[in-house]
């Protein structure tokens, strides 16, 4: 069955710098997402992502965050600085076209910020 | 804008007794609800979706859930509980156009023996 995967499971950077996290949608997917979810609290909406380009964003997406369809494959969501309150488990999910239809998620990378 | 409400953030159940998760939604326009269940340490999967078809949903693991668009409710059950539904369950909701999904906060359930 397709699934959605998400690369690095875990990725730990200093404060003040830049990570990239990268997701490998469904193929036939047409709608990315990215999620996150800090640590005990509920999953938050970050951004919708389709025809190459941000359909909705959240308040939490500022100018820190960006997204990119660099390729055929790969969803990639980028934050240039990070902060501490950065660290959490991201989450990228992907649909198919066809409304309503189901998001998929991947398994997340945690992201730590020390 | 669209949200949902989970209430109780931890149930806690005996192994073979029926579970009740709560979720009630707040939204203009009709919506489509959804339950996922996180295990832990890995993402969200779908249990089960509302979409403007049958108001009683089955889904996986022998879970249900009825919209009631009279209480704005979405409540998930299961008749008999395992140890292994042990997971933090969340509801969701979103709008037709499906580009922005709002999550509950969860509801950590604990199967005791």
């Amino acid at each position: 069955e397709p699934e959605v995967t998400q690369t690095p499971s875990h990725q730990v950077t200093q404060m003040g710098q830049e990570v990239i996290l990268r997701c490998v949608p469904i193929s036939n997917h047409l709608y990315f997402y990215w999620y996150r979810q800090i640590l005990g609290q509920k999953v938050e909406f970050l951004v919708s992502f389709y025809n190459n380009e941000i359909s909705e964003k959240s308040e939490i997406f500022d100018d820190q965050f960006s997204v990119e369809r660099p390729d055929g494959s790969n969803f990639t969501l980028k934050i240039r600085s990070t902060k501490l309150e950065d660290s959490a488990m991201y989450f990228c999910a992907s649909r198919a076209q066809g409304v309503p239809d189901t998001q998929y998620f991947g398994p997340g990378t945690r992201l730590t910020v020390l | 804008a669209q949200s949902v409400t989970q209430l109780g953030s931890h149930v806690s159940v005996s192994e073979g007794a029926l579970v009740l998760l709560r979720c009630n939604y707040s939204s203009s326009v009709p919506p489509y609800l959804f339950w996922y269940v996180q295990y832990p340490n890995q993402g969200l999967q779908l249990l089960l979706k509302y979409t403007s078809a049958a108001t009683l949903v089955k889904g996986i693991n022998g879970f249900e859930a009825e919209f009631k668009k009279s209480e704005t409710s979405f409540h998930l059950t299961k008749p008999s509980a395992h140890m292994s539904d042990a997971a933090e369950y969340f509801c969701a909701v979103s709008d037709d156009n499906n580009n922005d999904m709002r999550f509950g906060a969860g509801t950590r359930l604990t199967v005791k023996p």
